[in-house]
């Protein structure tokens, strides 16, 4: 049974910085991996999906690497910004049509 | 860009008493979810409905659920007979094709059971 984990649970940086947010997960037959953001009260918003025969994806300022091997994720945010502030949640898909969340890290960029 | 559309943003019912739903996915999507998070915790899956039946469900998806696509746009979730235990937000979400595509969530329903 997959079960996705996110370190730290909370992050709170100065606007600027660069920052990762990990995610690790215990089944390496994972067919993909996404990262979501979530603001408060509202849906979750598709930031980047990593295939599982894909090391990493970029999407403007944020890069997202796939490890397999060792079932961990990262996503990079490249001079964070105020705008960043969210809850991020990183989900795998294995061989079937769900996706298994982790708690997700509810990041604060400082002005 | 089209979204996935939710109705209503907040319900609140009596225990026991039936709620539904209603999600409108994108237009040309084929693959329809349903996924709900109790406060605090995490996102978790509840069903996936596929060419007019459910092609996949957890096991919190028991008797008291069911979905239906009544016509070509509305995508409902039934809850027959609310428990303290519903209230969480739930959240539709649809995706064109089954794998290797990004999931597109709506911005969810606030189901709270007194």
């Amino acid at each position: 049974k997959q079960e996705v984990t996110q370190i730290p649970a909370a992050l709170s940086v100065p606007e600027g910085e660069n920052l990762v947010l990990n995610c690790s997960f215990t089944d390496s037959a994972i067919y993909n991996l996404q990262w979501f953001r979530q603001d408060p009260g509202k849906g979750l918003t598709s930031l980047l999906l990593i295939q599982s025969s894909q090391r990493e994806q970029t999407s403007g300022r944020l890069n997202a690497s796939l490890d397999k091997s060792s079932g961990r994720s990262t996503l990079y945010i490249a001079a964070s910004q105020p705008g960043d502030s969210a809850t991020y949640l990183c989900a795998g898909q294995g061989g079937s049509e769900k996706l298994v969340f982790g708690k997700g890290t509810k990041l604060t960029v400082n002005p | 860009e089209p979204e996935v559309t939710q109705t209503p943003s907040h319900q609140v019912t009596q225990m026991g008493q039936e709620v539904i739903l209603r999600c409108v996915p994108i237009s040309n999507h084929l693959y329809f979810y349903w996924y709900r998070q109790i406060l605090g915790q995490k996102v978790e899956f509840l069903v996936s409905f596929y060419n007019n039946e459910i092609s996949e469900k957890s096991e919190i998806f028991d008797d008291q659920f069911s979905v239906e696509r009544p016509d070509g746009s509305n995508f409902t979730l039934k809850i027959r007979s609310t428990k303290l235990e519903d209230s969480a937000m739930y959240f539709c979400a649809s995706i064109r094709s089954s794998y290797n595509s990004p999931l597109h969530f709506g911005n969810g329903t606030r189901l709270t059971v007194t």
